[in-house]
């Protein structure tokens, strides 16, 4: 099985682009699809992507994702940041070898 | 519109037990596999079982190693609802649950319910 991290916090001026890391720690990054889902204080979950780089419905264009199997992470880019972009942002795949579904720590992205 | 209504949360004390529903709505519920994820208060989550779209065979659900033996997972899709018994709760089951619907292709959840505060204390 495998672990994923994540920052704990990242912070970016509104306007600027962020990226947020996923590092998966054995395995192929490439193995499993990562997702990420954005919560808002007092909210649940939204998922702002999925199979690695497949943004869901309502989602807008300023968010991307990708992975690189040389650093084995995957990763979420906001551009053109605003302050309703503040949130905690989890990344999540699936481990088939114990037939969990994993998530990262979490990362506090704060917009100022 | 997709709605996932958890309820059942409280408090309860260490060594007891709760079961949560999740009363789905907006979409044909018999046909999509179900998880359960938690969330410590300001921490990260957890994911904790999933159940197939019958949920009556024996490979029909799954399990977290941090929970088996203690929850079983459980669902009737002719009340379009999930269950999550919990027995033998301990402090560290305190914890915000969210019901969450498979997307399919082990590509994660694309929907979640808003949440129920289960807290294990005496």
């Amino acid at each position: 099985n495998f672990m994923l991290t994540q920052p704990h916090s990242v912070s970016e001026s509104p306007g600027k682009t962020v990226t947020i890391s996923c590092t998966r720690s054995s395995g192929s990054i490439a193995g499993n699809y990562v997702q990420w889902y954005q919560q808002r204080p007092g909210s649940s979950p939204t998922p702002v992507m999925y199979e690695h780089n497949q943004r869901p419905s309502g989602v807008p264009d300023r968010f991307s994702g990708s992975i690189d199997s040389s650093s084995n992470s995957a990763s979420l880019t906001i551009s053109g940041l605003k302050t309703e972009d503040e949130a905690e942002y989890h990344c999540q795949s699936y481990d088939s070898s114990t037939d969990n579904w994993l998530f990262g720590g979490g990362t506090k992205l704060t917009v100022l | 519109e997709v709605q996932l209504l958890e309820s059942g949360g409280g408090i309860v004390q260490p060594g007891g037990s709760l079961r949560l529903s999740c009363a789905a709505s907006g979409f044909n519920f018999g046909g999509y596999w179900m998880h359960w994820v938690r969330q410590v208060p300001g921490r990260g989550m957890e994911w904790l079982s999933r159940t197939d779209e019958l949920g009556t065979r024996t490979t029909s659900t799954g399990y977290n190693d941090s929970v088996k033996g203690r929850f079983t997972i459980s669902r009737d899709n002719a009340k379009s609802t999930l269950y999550l018994q919990l027995n033998s709760l301990r402090a560290d089951d305190t914890a915000v649950y969210f019901c969450t619907r498979d997307r399919g292709r082990y590509a994660g959840f694309d929907f979640w319910g808003q949440g129920t505060l289960v807290t294990v204390s005496s």
